[in-house]
């Protein structure tokens, strides 16, 4: 256990509203990602920070935005969701050197 | 994703050696990783290898690298039930972002 906790671990939203996720850390780690699920893709890198307010996309970030004020807290925000965005999102932190990826407890999203 | 290849199932008899195939495309790839998720779970990091090692053995676990063929492979030794799970193979650059396969269903039967 890498201390990552996510929430919520389930929500359910309407297309249209925007939706925030949060992941939060208690071991002081620089590096932080957000990844999506979904089958036959693997994971997939949303959005990744190296520290405060350092932020960077990742390989699908089109319709998310990320925000880091605290060292401990990374947040995903969906602008306005859509049902592509259905999906399990899992938040990982950089151990290490940064090389080290330890993985939350995911959170599943449903966009109806 | 597209640049790191895996097959989708592989069934193993309880006992016998499991091994699980990876194929990756970047050269540049500097860490490899397996990872491990069972039903409903996050991921858990298996064991990784760094690009200038050919072999890592850890408890039941064997990893080798071919780096000239940029093949992986995860062995694992003595399969029980509870090694039933998905496995990701996953590269990374210096960059430190993973590149994932989609991942092997590995299903022990007695």
């Amino acid at each position: 256990d890498a201390g990552i906790t996510q929430s919520p671990r389930h929500k359910v939203t309407e297309t249209g509203t925007p939706v925030t996720l949060r992941c939060h850390q208690t071991e002081n780690h620089r590096y932080m990602y957000w990844y999506r699920q979904d089958p036959g893709h693997g994971l997939r890198l949303i959005h990744y920070s190296y520290g405060v307010k350092d932020t960077d996309k990742g390989e699908v970030s089109d319709g998310y935005s990320v925000s880091r004020s605290k060292t401990e807290d990374f947040l995903l925000t969906l602008e306005s969701a859509t049902s592509s965005q259905t999906s399990v999102y899992f938040c990982a932190i950089g151990a290490g050197s940064g090389y080290e990826q330890y993985f939350g407890p995911g959170t599943r999203l449903t966009v109806t | 994703g597209e640049d790191v290849e895996q097959s989708l199932f592989l069934s193993v008899r309880e006992g016998d050696s499991s091994v699980i195939n990876c194929t990756y495309t970047d050269s540049s790839s500097t860490y490899l990783y397996w990872y491990k998720q069972e039903p409903g779970a996050g991921l858990q990091l298996l064991t990784y290898i760094f690009s200038n090692m050919d072999m890592k053995q850890d408890q039941r676990l064997t990893v080798l690298l071919n780096k000239k063929d940029k093949h992986l492979s995860l062995r694992i030794a003595d399969t029980q039930t509870g090694d039933s799970a998905i496995y990701f193979c996953a590269e990374s650059s210096d960059d430190y972002k993973l590149s994932f396969g989609a991942g092997t269903t590995v299903t022990v039967r007695a």
